[in-house]
């Protein structure tokens, strides 16, 4: 079964600092994504990559950074936490090849204080 | 542009009614159409998917979603709703690049 897995479940950052959320994979999916949910929005997509070594911007990239390593691990990184930053995040993965079907993480909840 | 609306943001059934929950797209051509769920402080999981072909969809706890082309619609219907369905509803066009678009969701509940 797909598993999808994030670490940490919760956070709680400073102003200014720098937050790094990871998100790992073993359903050897190409494509990674971060979202995250705010109340009376849905999902909005942060980054999202087609593989090792790619990255691309989503609809709300600002004061957001991304890096695929491998392919199993995709992690988000702010390097200057802001309060409007806290939200709750999800990580994806989902497969190639006419299957559009994806598979979220259990989220991380970070607040920025 | 691409967009998916879900408009009703809260819905309130008791136990045992059938239950619809609607959605409506924008897009040009024949899309991908998922519905997922979300229960309290948990990630989505896939409920069902449209990709080409019948238009009713089964899919998992007795959902069912219908497409129509004609009224850009991908309605989600169950015949008989627990108390356990009470969590929030997202549907969800995918591109053909992969990315989704996201309705807002709808929070269900179900009361006995």
């Amino acid at each position: 079964e797909a598993a999808v897995t994030q670490s940490p479940r919760n956070k709680v950052a400073v102003t200014g600092g720098k937050v790094t959320l990871s998100c790992n994979q073993t359903n050897n999916h190409n494509n990674m994504y971060w979202y995250r949910q705010d109340t009376g929005h849905g999902l909005r997509l942060i980054h999202y990559s087609y593989g090792a070594g790619s990255t691309e911007k989503g609809d709300i990239p600002d004061g957001y950074k991304a890096s695929r390593p491998s392919q199993e691990n995709f992690s988000l990184i702010l390097e200057l936490a802001t309060p409007s930053q806290t939200s709750v995040y999800f990580c994806a993965s989902g497969s190639t090849g006419g299957l559009y079907e994806q598979y979220f993480g259990p989220g991380t909840r970070l607040t920025v204080l | 542009a691409q967009s998916v609306t879900q408009p009703d943001a809260r819905v309130t059934v008791s136990e045992g009614a059938s239950l619809q929950l609607r959605c409506k797209y924008s897009y040009s051509g024949t899309p991908y159409l998922f519905w997922y769920v979300q229960y309290p402080r948990q990630g989505l999981q896939l409920l069902l998917k449209y990709y080409s072909g019948d238009p009713v969809v089964q899919g998992v706890n007795g959902f069912e979603a219908e497409f129509s082309k004609s009224n850009s619609s991908f309605h989600l219907r169950k015949a008989s709703v627990h108390w356990s369905d009470s969590a929030v509803y997202f549907c969800v066009l995918s591109e053909r690049n992969y990315k989704y678009v996201f309705g807002a969701g709808t929070r269900l509940k179900v009361i006995a």
